[in-house]
């Protein structure tokens, strides 16, 4: 089945303390994102990778890192978590679009993080 | 950036009613996607539709991408179908989705 999948689905850790989220997609997708969503304020990108060793910011990169070093895999690290960071963080994939067409995006079930 | 814009911002209905969901942006796009969000905050694709029309059961949507609109049916509508409708564009030239503010339906039984 062709799948986004993230984990943890949930997690409650402490200010400070280095967390990973993990996403991996099996449809070979070249492009990849994190986006978090709070009330309020909607669905905003943090991160995105067009392919392999190749990330850029998105709208909310400050407190976050990411890598691409396998095409399936783009994890999310945060390596002193605030409680500013206390959000709902999705995962998503696509292929990357040529011609000047988009492609489907796909998302992961969602991550719901909690920092205090 | 883009502008998406989703009208209503809330809509509660009894089961069994029709409902109209609107998406305006503010410029061209390529890929124009409507999302559904259930109770546990799990985003689920509805329709890929940049352009025309599309009918999945008892939902279809319709975009008209010369006058930068998108709409989405729900026909019979049932408690299952409440959440939240995200509709999300990628405009011409950007390399991300940008999401509208989304409608809250609520279908009473």
């Amino acid at each position: 089945e062709a799948q986004v999948t993230q984990n943890p689905r949930y997690l409650i850790t402490v200010t400070g303390k280095k967390l990973t989220v993990t996403c991996s997609q099996n449809m070979n997708h070249e492009y990849m994102s994190w986006y978090r969503q709070d009330p309020g304020l909607g669905l905003r990108q943090i991160y995105y990778s067009m392919n392999v060793e190749v990330t850029d910011k998105g709208d909310v990169p400050e407190g976050y890192k990411v890598s691409r070093k396998e095409k399936r895999n783009f994890p999310l690290i945060l390596e002193s978590p605030s409680p500013n960071q206390t959000s709902l963080y999705f995962c998503a994939s696509s292929l990357i679009w040529s011609g000047g067409y988009g492609t489907e995006a796909f998302f992961g079930q969602g991550t719901r993080l909690t920092v205090v | 950036g883009i502008q998406v814009e989703q009208s209503p911002p809330d809509l509660i209905l009894q089961e069994g009613a029709n409902s109209t969901l609107r998406c305006n942006f503010s410029d061209s796009v390529n890929n124009l996607q409507w999302f559904h969000q259930n109770p546990w905050g799990q985003l689920i694709n509805l329709f890929y539709i940049p352009s025309g029309t599309k009918q999945n059961g008892r939902l279809s949507a319709t975009t008209v991408a010369t006058e930068r609109y998108s709409l989405l049916y729900i026909s019979s509508s049932q408690t299952t179908d409440s959440g939240v409708y995200f509709c999300a564009v990628k405009e011409t030239s950007g390399s991300r989705l940008t999401f509208g503010e989304g409608t809250q339906l609520t279908v009473n039984p």
